[in-house]
């Protein structure tokens, strides 16, 4: 089945680059999501990319997918208190789901601090 | 745009009881709805997808009986835990896909249920 890898912690300076990493095994997946996830709270939608794209860059967000390695980054330039988060990488399978949805397989998220 | 809210946002019940937590997309119309769970410092777990006008379709290892989703309109689901147990306390997120919506799932901010 479908497995999404991210590592738990990840801690930088205030002013510093943050990368987070996720490693995925399907080969099919069509769109790639980054999640946000402050205390208590529900998940919000950082960015995604689509699984033929290298690269998209949204302000301070970074994503970066190499596909042949199965292989996601998200990259947070001048991190700031603020972000300080829990991080989920999401991949949208391209196997049908029980109701024939591709659904959304979630990593273990990586605590950023 | 994009707005998904639930309601209650935490609730403590006693065990036996049943309870019901709303979800709702505010601004647009959400054709299909998803329901999860969460462990402390774990991954979201798909219980089950839900789209308007049908019966939900349940992940493998979720009981349809204890967990009763309804998805009666564009705009609402609503997920029943029936007889609750403390192995039932979690919090429970739901998310929400739809028109001009189709390749995001957009999550509201969760409910936290205590079963004591």
């Amino acid at each position: 089945g479908e497995d999404v890898e991210q590592s738990l912690f990840l801690s930088v300076r205030e002013g510093d680059s943050s990368v987070i990493n996720c490693t995925y095994t399907d080969s099919s997946s069509t769109y790639l999501y980054w999640y946000k996830q402050e205390p208590g709270a529900g998940l919000q939608l950082l960015t995604y990319i689509f699984s033929n794209m290298d690269m998209k860059q949204d302000q301070r967000l970074t994503v970066l997918l190499n596909k042949k390695d199965k292989h996601l980054s998200l990259r947070i330039a001048d991190t700031q208190t603020g972000d300080s988060a829990i991080y989920f990488c999401a991949e949208r399978s391209g196997q049908m789901g029980n109701t024939g949805f591709q659904k959304l397989v979630f990593g273990t998220g990586t605590r950023l601090l | 745009g994009a707005v998904v809210s639930q309601h209650p946002s935490w609730v403590i019940c006693k065990s036996g009881t049943s309870v019901k937590i709303e979800c709702r997309s505010l601004d647009f119309q959400a054709t299909t709805m998803f329901w999860y769970r969460q462990f402390p410092k774990q991954s979201l777990m798909l219980m089950a997808t839900s789209n308007e006008g049908s019966k939900a379709t349940y992940e493998q290892g979720v009981e349809k009986d204890k967990f009763l989703i309804n998805h009666a309109s564009l705009t609402l689901s609503t997920l029943t835990v029936t007889s609750a147990h403390p192995e039932d306390s979690s919090f429970y997120i739901c998310s929400a896909s739809g028109q001009g919506h189709a390749y995001e799932q957009y999550f509201g901010p969760g409910t936290r249920l205590t079963v004591t």
